[in-house]
């Protein structure tokens, strides 16, 4: 597609419930990143898919999230029992290599209650 | 881990000033991004620097790599009530753009 497209745009869920999150990045482009944005804050890493690899986990806050990218395209992040805290806009992007510039989705916009 | 720092967090100017966000870092970096993030959107890629000292200019937005490659600015001229949004730094750190706090410009009409 033209652009990264997340789904859903937002998903409201009960404390405990699991949620996945989607992304589908631009065609070609081999990294893929998940930040976090927390109402007002700055951008959270969480992890970055080098095709289906990820190379780097470190952003990820705890084990009840995880992440997998599959044909070196579409990306799901899984969230586990999901707690209040939780609670963000969660931002996908992708860039055509590591170090290039970023082209970001619309976000998910998480609320737990 | 990599820390860049930017300043201000805020910045309210009328329009027509000169508005000026920097970012700073510890560590030398090997590039540096810009993006722009409007009120309810997401973050938009504009810049990225590259060489020490350089500067690149996007019509009234002047972009500039501190010489030691430690620092960077953005620079609007004569804001417009368009350039409203958080301005965000972004530093390579190997893996993935580690992302500054963003400087939140409102301007005032």
């Amino acid at each position: 597609g033209a652009g990264v497209s997340q789904s859903p745009s937002n998903k409201v869920t009960e404390k405990g419930k699991d949620v996945e999150l989607r992304c589908d990045p631009i065609s070609g482009h081999t990294a893929l990143y998940w930040y976090r944005q927390s109402l007002g804050q700055g951008l959270e890493f969480l992890i970055y898919f080098q095709g289906n690899s990820a190379p780097d986990k470190s952003g990820l806050p705890s084990d009840r999230f995880s992440a997998e990218r599959t044909g070196g395209s579409v990306s799901t992040l899984t969230i586990q029992r999901t707690q209040q805290e939780d609670s963000a806009v969660y931002l996908c992007a992708s860039s055509l290599w590591a170090n290039y510039g970023y082209t970001f989705g619309s976000g998910t916009r998480l609320t737990v209650v | 881990g990599q820390q860049v720092m930017q300043i201000p967090q805020y910045q309210h100017v009328q329009e027509g000033e000169d508005f000026t966000t920097y970012c700073n870092s510890s560590t030398t970096l090997s590039n540096i991004q810009w993006y722009k993030q409007r009120p309810g959107g997401h973050p938009v890629f504009l810049i990225q620097l590259v060489k020490s000292g350089e500067v690149k200019k996007q019509k009234r937005l002047t972009f500039q790599f501190g010489e030691a490659k430690k620092n960077s600015s953005l620079h609007i001229t004569a804001t417009q009530t368009t350039d409203v949004g958080t301005y965000f730094c972004a530093a390579y750190t190997g893996n993935q753009f580690y992302f500054g706090t963003g400087t939140s410009l409102t301007v005032i009409p």
